[in-house]
C-alpha cells in the first residue's frame, strides 16, 4: 500500500504570494489533518477534514484553508504569505477511529523570501 | 483543554545507558497516548499507542512507554540506547471523545557513542 504523499517536497515563494499544497492519503483513509511545523513550536494543527467536510480547524487565521475531495486527497492554501510562514507543512491521514495512528507524509518544506 | 508537555528540549545519553524522554498530558476524558519518531527532513513515524489495558507499552524498535493515570504521564524508555536513535521524539494525545490530536513540541534526543 502506498503511503502518504505529498507535493511538492520543497517550495520557495515571497511575501504577499500564495501557495497550494497537496496530500494524497493512503487508500481507504478518509481523514486528512495537516499540521505546521517550526523549530521550538512542534506540530501546530491547522485542520481536519473527513469525508470532504473540515471536521476540526485550529488556532490559524483565515489565510490558511483547505479543502478535502471526494477520493479524500487535500489541499492545503496560503494566501498573502508572511515570512513566518516559513515551516514544514505535514500531512496526515488515518482511516478516521480516534484511536487509529496517523500516518504521516514526507511533509512540503516552505520557504518564504 | 487539551495539551501535552514535553519538558526536555534536549536530552543526551551514552550509548548502552537506558533513556527517558518525558511526557505529560491534560486531556478531557479518556486519554490515547501515542509516541511518534522523526529522523531529518522525514515525516513523523509512529512508535507506539496507549489505548487501554496494560499500563506498559510495547512498541517498535525496543521503545515502551508507561501510562501513569495519576500522574497524567506516557514516558517513552528504552533499556540500552543506540546511536541510531538519535532523532527527534513527540508526544501525543487524543481524547476519546474527540478526534484532534494534540502534540507537544517535541524533544530532540542524542545518543552518544
Amino acid at each position: 500500500k502506498a503511503g502518504v504523499t505529498q507535493t511538492p517536497r520543497y517550495l520557495i515563494k515571497t511575501r504577499g504570494q500564495q501557495v497550494t499544497l497537496s496530500c494524497s492519503p493512503i487508500s481507504g483513509h478518509r481523514s486528512v489533518s495537516w499540521y505546521q511545523q517550526t523549530p521550538g513550536q512542534g506540530l501546530q494543527f491547522l485542520f481536519e477534514y473527513f469525508s470532504e467536510t473540515q471536521r476540526n480547524k485550529g488556532n490559524f487565521p483565515g489565510r490558511f484553508s483547505g479543502r478535502q475531495f471526494s477520493n479524500s486527497r487535500s489541499e492545503m492554501n496560503v494566501s498573502t504569505l508572511e515570512l513566518g510562514d516559513s515551516a514544514l507543512y505535514l500531512c496526515a491521514s488515518t482511516p478516521g477511529d480516534s484511536n487509529e495512528k496517523l500516518f504521516f507524509g514526507s511533509g512540503t518544506q516552505l520557504s518564504v523570501l | 483543554a487539551q495539551s501535552v508537555a514535553q519538558p526536555e528540549d534536549q536530552v543526551n545519553v551514552a550509548e548502552g545507558n537506558p533513556l527517558t524522554v518525558k511526557c505529560t498530558y491534560s486531556v478531557s476524558g479518556n486519554p490515547y497516548l501515542f509516541w511518534y519518531v522523526q529522523y531529518p527532513n522525514r515525516g513523523l513515524q509512529f512508535l507506539l499507542k496507549y489505548i487501554t489495558g496494560d499500563n506498559l507499552v510495547k512498541g517498535s524498535y525496543g521503545f515502551e512507554a508507561e501510562f501513569n493515570k495519576s500522574q497524567t504521564s506516557f514516558h517513552l524508555k528504552k533499556p540500552s540506547a543506540l546511536v541510531s536513535d538519535s532523532a527527534l521524539y513527540f508526544c501525543a494525545v487524543r481524547a476519546d471523545t474527540g478526534n484532534q490530536f494534540y502534540f507537544g513540541t517535541g524533544t530532540s534526543l542524542t545518543v552518544i557513542p
